[in-house]
């Protein structure tokens, strides 16, 4: 089971580029990197998925490295309502996601 | 764009007795999940369902719980003899592809705000 690790928060302001990064470690050769994101009240809200390299969406970015031991999630330009908890998952054997902490964003004007 | 859809949005009940939370996943997913999150505290993995059975269920899905798919649409969740730490959001959630292929993402529902009293 590939643990992940990330900050439990982190503050940031309107227009800026916020970047939270995860670590794992003992990720398998098959897992991939996936991230949520939930607001209060509210459903997880899947992302973005990766394997390797740069994944890149109309919300997102993620970048992963060679070693696929870390995963950076870049929101570019954040505005308010991307204020929100942030889940960086690597489903374990089953399909199944396990939550962490996840990293409370808070965005300020 | 397709959503999964639970009902109802809120539910109290007095402790002691039954409830039955209800979601509709997405109609060509083939896996469902229910998840549970007590006020301020972590997503839980509660169970998870494919081809009509329980695939996995985790130490909180006692035998007080049980799931089932009654028709072709619904999924539900039921809850017997309901206590005070039972008070959560419950997240139904539905995937198409299992683990290990590509774009598999979970859609999860709104949720359910049990409230026992």
């Amino acid at each position: 089971l590939a643990k992940t690790t990330q900050p439990i928060s982190m503050d940031s302001y309107e227009g800026q580029e916020v970047n939270i990064t995860c670590s794992h470690n003992n990720i398998a050769t098959n897992d991939y990197i996936t991230w949520y994101q939930q607001f209060p009240s509210q459903g997880p809200r899947f992302i973005i998925q990766g394997y390797k390299t740069k994944v890149t969406n109309e919300v997102a970015s993620l970048f992963i490295p060679a070693d696929r031991k870390s995963s950076t999630l870049s929101l570019p330009r954040v505005s308010l309502s991307d204020t929100a908890v942030y889940y960086c998952l690597v489903p374990n054997q089953g399909g199944k996601l396990i939550f962490g902490q996840g990293t409370e964003l808070s965005v300020k004007p | 764009e397709p959503e999964v859809t639970q009902t109802p949005s809120h539910q109290v009940t007095q402790m002691g007795q039954e409830v039955i939370l209800r979601c509709v996943p997405i109609s060509n997913h083939l896996y469902f999940y229910w998840y549970r999150q007590i006020l301020g505290q972590k997503v839980e993995f509660l169970v998870s369902f494919y081809n009509n059975e329980i695939s996995e269920k985790s130490e909180i899905f006692d035998d007080q719980f049980s799931v089932e798919r009654p028709d072709g649409s619904n999924f539900t969740l039921k809850i017997r003899s309901t206590k005070l730490e039972d008070s959560a959001m419950y997240f139904c959630a539905s995937s198409p592809l299992h683990r290990g292929e590509l774009n598999y993402g979970y859609t999860f529902g709104s949720g359910t705000r049990l409230t026992v009293v």
